[in-house]
């Protein structure tokens, strides 16, 4: 059975900096993996989604790698800006018919 | 596009009594998603349709929670009777059939039952 998890729980950092968010996965049997955005209250935004054969993808000021062998993915969030505030999940599917199992979250502060 | 509609956006209630949520997927996407969200989780499937098709529900609690997808486009979910531990935000999420692009997830309803 998949188990995501995302470390650390919570981060606050000062504006202009650039931080990263770490997702780690159990089975490396993967399909692809998404990052979303939660703000407080609200649905998930998708932000990147890489598939099992992708390395790295990028949007902007951000870009999300992938592991599949040490089973990990991290998000890393160029010149963090205080509107980068939310909760950020990453999930994962598996090769073999499975729905998306979703990490814990890291909340994230940017602070002005 | 038009992204998925859920609604209400939120809704109170009085445990033991009834509550339906509503959701209208993207355009073309035949899988749907009905996520449980308990604050400061991740979410979690609560069942999957393929078209008007169960494909997963197992954890589903079936003795209070049911789904349909009659026409295989929108979806409804009911919770009769709602507990206290029903508090949560329920998600719903679209995608084409093999998540090839992922899903897409409408705003959330957030339940209290109090």
């Amino acid at each position: 059975k998949q188990e995501v998890t995302q470390i650390p729980a919570a981060l606050s950092v000062p504006e202009g900096e650039n931080l990263v968010l770490n997702c780690s996965f159990t089975d490396s049997a993967i399909y692809n993996l998404q990052w979303f955005r939660q703000d407080p209250g609200k649905g998930l935004t998708s932000l990147l989604l890489i598939q099992s054969s992708q390395r790295e993808q990028t949007s902007g000021r951000l870009n999300a790698s992938l592991d599949k062998s040490s089973g990990r993915s991290t998000l890393y969030i160029a010149a963090s800006q205080p509107g980068d505030s939310a909760t950020y999940l990453c999930a994962v599917k598996g090769n073999y018919g499975q729905n998306f199992v979703f990490g814990p979250g890291t909340r994230l502060s940017v602070l002005p | 596009e038009a992204g998925v509609a859920q609604s209400p956006r939120y809704k109170i209630i009085e445990k033991r009594q009834s509550v339906a949520f509503w959701c209208n997927p993207i355009s073309g996407h035949a899988t749907l998603y009905w996520y449980q969200q308990i604050l400061g989780q991740g979410p979690k499937l609560l069942i999957q349709f393929q078209n008007n098709g169960v494909v997963d529900d197992s954890q589903l609690p079936k003795d209070r929670f049911s789904a349909e997808r009659l026409k295989g486009v929108d979806s409804t979910l009911k919770i009769q009777p709602a507990k206290l531990e029903d508090s949560a935000v329920y998600l719903c999420a679209s995608s084409f059939p093999t998540a090839l692009y992922g899903y897409t997830f409408g705003s959330g309803t957030r339940l209290t039952v109090v």
